[in-house]
Formats: structure tokens, C-alpha cells, sequence
């Protein structure tokens, strides 16, 4: 069965240091790989996929993230933390072409300190 | 940006009632979607629509909930006897394309009692 793991429930980080949450993920498929952020009373925003192609894959507010089918892992970096980053970051994976459903990570809250 | 507007952002029903969540997709988006996250877990799927018709749901859309897309623009969800264990925040996303990345509307908090 599809499954995505985000085993850290909080991450801190300093603001204008590298951060990185982390995403595993298990489908039997390819894996097509979405990260979302959630900033208070808002919806689930769009960050960046991974379909196919590069590894390392770029997205909104200087995000990016980095496929690695060996670790089946999707991590999500940035190099300098903004404290507007602080929010609570989901992980998704939709396991092959002949689904719609994504399947979400628990969710990691990042803090941002000044 | 466009939005996806989901109303109303919370309703109190009580057990046994009906309830319709409504939905507003971005207006050239193909694919529209409900997930639902109860208090402390996961985001769940619930249903995908295409085409006027429904193209995937989960197990927990039994036959006790359905969707509609009454007039090309709004999106439903409709709950008919609610029971205490749907109590959860509901989202509702649309998107271009089956590849896109879904844009979620900001949800409605479900409390049933």
C-alpha cells in the first residue's frame, strides 16, 4: 500500500539557515511526489512535484526539493529560512498515472526564529 | 492568484442531519477533489470528479456522501445523516490537469453533535 512518512513532527531552524524537512515515501509504482504548506486558517498550498525528469526539483518561495528513489525519499530544502516560512509542511505521493489520490504525510511543523 | 473558496468555513450540525459543504473551484480547472483531515491526523482522500462524473473515491465515501456539480461552477459535498466521527475539516482542491498540482481552498470545519 501507498504510504508517506514525515518523521519529525517540528523542525527549528535559525532564520537565515539551510533548512530541510524530510519525506519517505512506499508505492509499488513510480511515484509522483507533491509538497504542500498550510499557513494558519489557509489552505493547503502548492510547493513543487516530482513527475519525471531532474531529481532536483524547484519550486514557489525558494523552495526545492530532491528525489532519491534509492532512499525513496523526498526531502524538502531551502538554503536560507525566512520566519515567514513557519508553517506546517505536508508530503504527498500519488502512486502512477491510474489514480487521482494523494496520499499525505502526517505533516511537519517548520519554526522559523529570528 | 486565483482561489478555490470553500463555504461556509465552519458549520455545527447536529448527528443525524444533513449537511452540503459547498465549493467553488478556479473556473478553468477539469478536476475537482474533497479530502478531509480530522483533528490530529492525516489529510484524507475522499473523492475525485471529472467529466460530471465521479472518477475515484475512497472508503470512506460510502453512500452516505455525495457530490454534485449543480451549475458548472460550484462543487458540493453532501453528507447525508452526519454521525460524531465526521467531525473533521474538509478541503475541497481543483486542478488543470490530473498532473497539476491541486490548489486547495482553505476548508470547512465540520463539528458534529
Amino acid at each position: 500500500a501507498q504510504s508517506v512518512a514525515q518523521p519529525e513532527d517540528q523542525v527549528n531552524v535559525a532564520e537565515g539557515n539551510p533548512l530541510t524537512v524530510k519525506c519517505t515515501y512506499s508505492v509499488s509504482g513510480n511515484p509522483y511526489l507533491f509538497w504542500y504548506v498550510q499557513y494558519p486558517n489557509r489552505g493547503l498550498q502548492f510547493l513543487l512535484k516530482y513527475i519525471t525528469g531532474d531529481n532536483l526539483v524547484k519550486g514557489s518561495y525558494g523552495f526545492e526539493a530532491e528525489f532519491n528513489k534509492s532512499q525513496t525519499s523526498f526531502h524538502l530544502k531551502k538554503p536560507s529560512a525566512l520566519v515567514s516560512d513557519s508553517a506546517l509542511y505536508f508530503c504527498a505521493v500519488r502512486e502512477s498515472y491510474n489514480t487521482d489520490k494523494l496520499i499525505f504525510g502526517t505533516g511537519t511543523r517548520l519554526q522559523v526564529f529570528p | 492568484e486565483p482561489e478555490v473558496t470553500q463555504t461556509p468555513s465552519h458549520q455545527v450540525t447536529q448527528m443525524g442531519q444533513e449537511v452540503i459543504l459547498r465549493c467553488v473551484p478556479i473556473s478553468n480547472h477539469l478536476y475537482f477533489y474533497w479530502y478531509r483531515q480530522i483533528l490530529g491526523q492525516k489529510v484524507e482522500f475522499l473523492v475525485s470528479f471529472y467529466n460530471n462524473e465521479i472518477s475515484e473515491k475512497s472508503e470512506i465515501f460510502d453512500d452516505q456522501f455525495s457530490v454534485e456539480r449543480p451549475d458548472g461552477s460550484n462543487f458540493t459535498l453532501k453528507i447525508r445523516s452526519t454521525k460524531l466521527e465526521d467531525s473533521a475539516m474538509y478541503f475541497c482542491a481543483s486542478s488543470q490537469g490530473s498532473l497539476s498540482g491541486y490548489t486547495f481552498g482553505s476548508g470547512t470545519r465540520l463539528t458534529v453533535v
